[in-house]
């Protein structure tokens, strides 16, 4: 019953390097979204995908790509990390993109840029 | 555009007192309304949500929560609070524009405290 599932939970990074995160849902859901969670700022959508192959922009996408190729995993890029991306980050998934639809997160990726 | 606001970013209570986090929304659409809680070094777990079937919803752990659309307020009590509630708690709000989906729109957290 593993629900959304993050790789890695924690990562340091030097400015200008890149990663993926990985984010894998094993309850076929359509939806999948990031967040990025900062302190004082709650959670802030960054991308989200309403199935494979389509993704779209959330409120702070700039820094960040993603795909959708599966309907299981939804990466997320960073081609060359600032200071100002270490954040918490979020993967949350659900049935559909239906606003009534509960989102399911997974524990979350600590990522430290210096 | 949608927003909420969670009113007070720490609220401390004792152990057995009545546990009251406010949320406060905007929206030009019926909102779905959610609270989340969040544990140390955990990710988000749902507590309830509103969907328009009834105002008073009853969640997880004994809480529960009341909208009201008058004062576009969703706020969460509990009657008597836990050592084991104290966490952050998210209020958020849904609703569609267009035909996208647009995730949900977090208020910033409220850090319950809980005193023995």
């Amino acid at each position: 019953n593993a629900g959304v599932t993050q790789t890695p939970k924690f990562q340091v990074l030097k400015t200008g390097q890149s990663m993926t995160l990985q984010c894998a849902q094993d309850m076929n859901h359509e939806y999948m979204s990031w967040y990025r969670q900062d302190p004082g700022m709650g959670l802030r959508l960054i991308h989200y995908s309403v199935g494979a192959g389509i993704t779209d922009q959330g409120e702070v996408p700039n820094g960040y790509n993603v795909s959708r190729s599966t309907t299981e995993d939804f990466p997320l890029r960073l081609l060359s990390a600032a200071p100002s991306q270490t954040s918490v980050y979020f993967c949350a998934s659900s049935m559909t993109g239906r606003r009534e639809n509960i989102q399911y997160f997974g524990a979350g990726t600590r990522l430290s840029v210096l | 555009a949608q927003s909420v606001t969670q009113l007070g970013s720490h609220v401390s209570v004792s152990e057995g007192a009545l546990v009251l986090l406010r949320c406060n929304y905007s929206s030009s659409v019926p909102p779905y309304l959610f609270w989340y809680v969040q544990y140390p070094n955990q990710g988000l777990q749902l507590l309830l949500k509103y969907t328009s079937a009834a105002t008073l919803v009853k969640g997880i752990n004994g809480f529960e929560a009341e909208f009201k659309k008058s004062e576009t307020s969703f706020h969460l009590t509990k009657p008597s609070a836990h050592m084991s509630d104290a966490a952050e708690y998210f209020c958020a709000v849904s609703i569609r524009s267009g035909g996208g989906a647009d995730g949900l729109t977090f208020g910033k957290g409220t850090h319950l405290i809980i005193q023995p």
